[in-house]
């Protein structure tokens, strides 16, 4: 079956422009988390969706958001950018019932210029 | 403060060489996971410990939980340059409401 998939792979903005970010999650999987990977600080949570709705939250600004859609589906939306913002983006699907076993996509590199 | 701290954060070694890499924490986990992930790709999961004291191996790589689930170690016999990559521990924190939380990871570069 197919993976999870994100897109766009890259992008590139200035600093306080928006962005949104897509994943499509592993088919029947009905959760999906967000995280942030940076060479210093490494994979940090951002938030969990499941069924709709936020399940867990990482220590984020506000300006961290994200919404998930009935097919599963979900959007990570980053507003007024900064430049450390930069990085990249990953988004795990998994099956609630298994837990923590979790199915990363390739990410979204972005760039804030 | 990091709740996984790994060891070490860069290894370079040649072909056939043994290693073994550690992660670490003061804080007891339910469960602890071990991923590798290579450029331009996300974390893939290699396996997940849930017993103290459980060991557990995949081909080459043998990974061992600590007997008091803070600790885990990733063992990885005769290394091949396909076993470039990092390595991410990740776990979640007993009494923790599902949250993963992942070790800055260990940069390995085997050379043929």
């Amino acid at each position: 079956k197919a993976g999870v998939t994100q897109t766009p792979r890259y992008l590139i903005k200035t600093r306080g422009q928006q962005v949104t970010l897509s994943c499509s999650p592993i088919s029947g999987h009905r959760s999906v988390s967000w995280y942030q990977q940076t060479p210093g600080q490494g994979l940090q949570f951002l938030f969990e969706y499941f069924s709709e709705t936020q399940r867990n939250k990482g220590n984020f600004p506000g300006r961290f958001s994200g919404r998930q859609f009935s097919n599963s589906r979900s959007e990570m939306n980053v507003s007024t950018l900064e430049l450390g913002d930069s990085a990249l983006y990953l988004c795990a699907s998994s099956l609630d019932s298994e837990g923590m076993i979790q199915y990363f996509g390739a990410g979204t590199r972005l760039s804030v210029l | 403060t990091q709740l996984l701290e790994q060891s070490p954060q860069f290894l370079s070694i040649q072909e056939g060489e043994n290693l073994t890499v550690y992660c670490n924490s003061s804080s007891v986990f339910s469960s602890l996971q071990w991923y590798r992930q290579e450029p331009g790709e996300g974390p893939v999961l290699l396996v997940t410990v849930v017993t103290g004291g459980e060991v557990k191996k995949l081909k080459r790589l043998t990974f061992q939980f600590g007997d008091a689930r803070k600790d885990s170690s990733l063992h990885i016999t005769a290394a091949q340059p396909g076993d470039t990559g990092l390595y991410l521990c990740a776990g979640t924190p007993r009494g923790s409401n599902y949250k993963l939380t992942f070790g800055k990871g260990t940069l390995l570069t085997v050379n043929p």
